[in-house]
């Protein structure tokens, strides 16, 4: 089953206003991380959080986890033009195996208007 | 400019035909990575390698079948596919530590016919 669920699917708001993506996972994590996905592009890493963190910062982003509620929300703050992308959470565990896994989410599709 | 190159950027195929996909990383990494990114789907997790030793099997059909002869390089060979395999494959490298982030490349855009 699909572990990371971002909410909302789709957000479209104006240029200088701040966008919050959300996300759901239903097992116990070792980190939480948040990529960014151009159109027909890779994705980049942007922030991770460990499991023991609650918030983290980095340039306009900030991240916040609350493993209680197994949830998490990024914060992109005076967005521009150029945030316009898919947003994906992704969460890492360790498997039985001694391995791990990085599972992703459906992803948030941003859309930042001039 | 991504560390982590992925050719060929777009490949169309038969269903009988037989193609590889190549990945190769520039970051010294010891772990890679393939996932399959269709429409409207999460990524899906197809294969991990680690120092070389596949450490992880999705439960990916044997029509997908990858190789990896060293750290650096990752390849997927493709063999009769169906049209429902066609996705964007995207391969990624880390450090192969937990808390690492993944690396990607630019992706494979495959469309079977």
């Amino acid at each position: 089953s699909q572990q990371g669920e971002e909410d909302p699917q789709a957000l479209s708001i104006q240029e200088g206003e701040n966008a919050t993506m959300n996300c759901s996972y239903k097992t116990s994590i070792n980190n939480l991380q948040w990529y960014r996905q151009n159109s027909g592009r890779g994705l980049v890493h942007l922030i991770l959080i460990r499991s023991n963190e609650r918030e983290k910062h980095s340039g306009r982003l900030r991240v916040t986890l609350d493993t209680s509620k197994k949830s998490s929300s990024l914060l992109i703050t005076a967005s521009r033009a150029a945030d316009t992308a898919s947003y994906f959470c992704a969460t890492a565990r360790f498997l039985n195996t001694g391995g791990f896994k990085t599972i992703f989410g459906a992803g948030t599709r941003l859309f930042v208007k001039a | 400019e991504t560390g982590v190159t992925q050719t060929p950027r777009h490949l169309v195929m038969g269903m009988t035909n037989k193609k590889s996909l190549k990945c190769e990383q520039h970051l010294g990494h010891n772990a890679m990575y393939w996932y399959k990114q269709s429409a409207k789907k999460p990524l899906e997790l197809m294969f991990v390698y680690n120092f070389k030793e596949q450490t992880e099997n999705n439960s990916v059909p044997s029509r997908f079948s990858p190789e990896c002869p060293n750290s650096s390089h990752l390849f997927l060979h493709l063999h009769t596919l169906q049209p429902e395999d066609s996705a964007l494959y995207l391969c990624a490298s880390s450090q192969g530590q937990v808390n690492s982030p993944l690396h990607f490349g630019n992706g494979t855009r495959l469309t079977v016919t």
